[in-house]
């Protein structure tokens, strides 16, 4: 069975500063990847994917997230944190070899952004 | 592209009640999703339907929960004698059918239910 883990559950960085998000996945071949960001009381929107191709993936809002098969990670990156930022980001797996297309979720990273 | 919408946001219920919950998808999506998140938690897959059929149940979905979509296009999700450990926030998502388009899922805003 497929399954995220998200080892950081909350983070705070400084306004401006860089950040990484580490998403750690289980799978038994190579899955499609996602990241999500949810704000408070609202549904997720997609910051980006990854399906094949180009390890490197460039999302909305500055962010960009390298699949590294080895590792089987997917950590996503900005290089510099705006207060808007501020949320909670959720790492996903798909699942390319099904039909189903539905989606195995981390339990989050909550993202806080100093002044 | 006006996105998923759900009716209601929020929706507070004493227990035994039954609710019940609308999802309309973005219009040219056939497949219909259902998440529940509790707090502190990623998304729970719960069940999800290809135009009017439901093809996959999680086992999260107990007796009480049941899905409709009778005409491939809005869904509901009805929880039955409700419990305090419905409450959630009840998410919806829609997406193309085919291809890697399948797995890239819209989100609308939640339904929260709070069981008293």
């Amino acid at each position: 069975a497929q399954s995220v883990t998200q080892p950081d559950i909350h983070i705070t960085v400084s306004e401006g500063a860089s950040l990484e998000l580490r998403c750690n996945y289980s799978y038994g071949a190579t899955p499609y990847l996602f990241w999500y960001v949810q704000s408070p009381g609202q549904g997720l929107q997609l910051l980006l994917k990854y399906f094949s191709g180009d390890t490197l993936v460039q999302g909305i809002k500055g962010f960009e997230a390298e699949f590294k098969r080895s590792q089987s990670s997917f950590n996503l990156r900005k290089p510099s944190v705006h207060w808007s930022d501020a949320a909670e980001y959720f790492c996903a797996v798909g699942s390319p070899n099904t039909n189903a297309g539905k989606s195995t979720f981390g339990d989050g990273t909550t993202l806080t952004v100093k002044p | 592209d006006t996105g998923v919408s759900q009716d209601p946001r929020h929706k507070i219920t004493k227990r035994g009640q039954n609710v019940t919950f609308r999802c309309d998808p973005i219009s040219e999506h056939n497949r219909l999703y259902w998440y529940r998140q509790t707090l502190g938690q990623g998304p729970e897959f719960l069940t999800y339907f290809q135009n009017e059929a439901q093809l996959e149940k999680s086992r999260l979905l107990s007796d009480r929960f049941s899905a409709e979509r009778p005409k491939g296009s809005f869904s509901t999700l009805e929880i039955q004698r409700t419990e305090q450990g419905d409450s959630a926030m009840y998410l919806c998502a829609s997406s193309h059918s085919g291809g890697s388009r399948l797995n890239e899922q819209f989100f609308g805003p939640g339904t929260r239910l709070t069981v008293l």
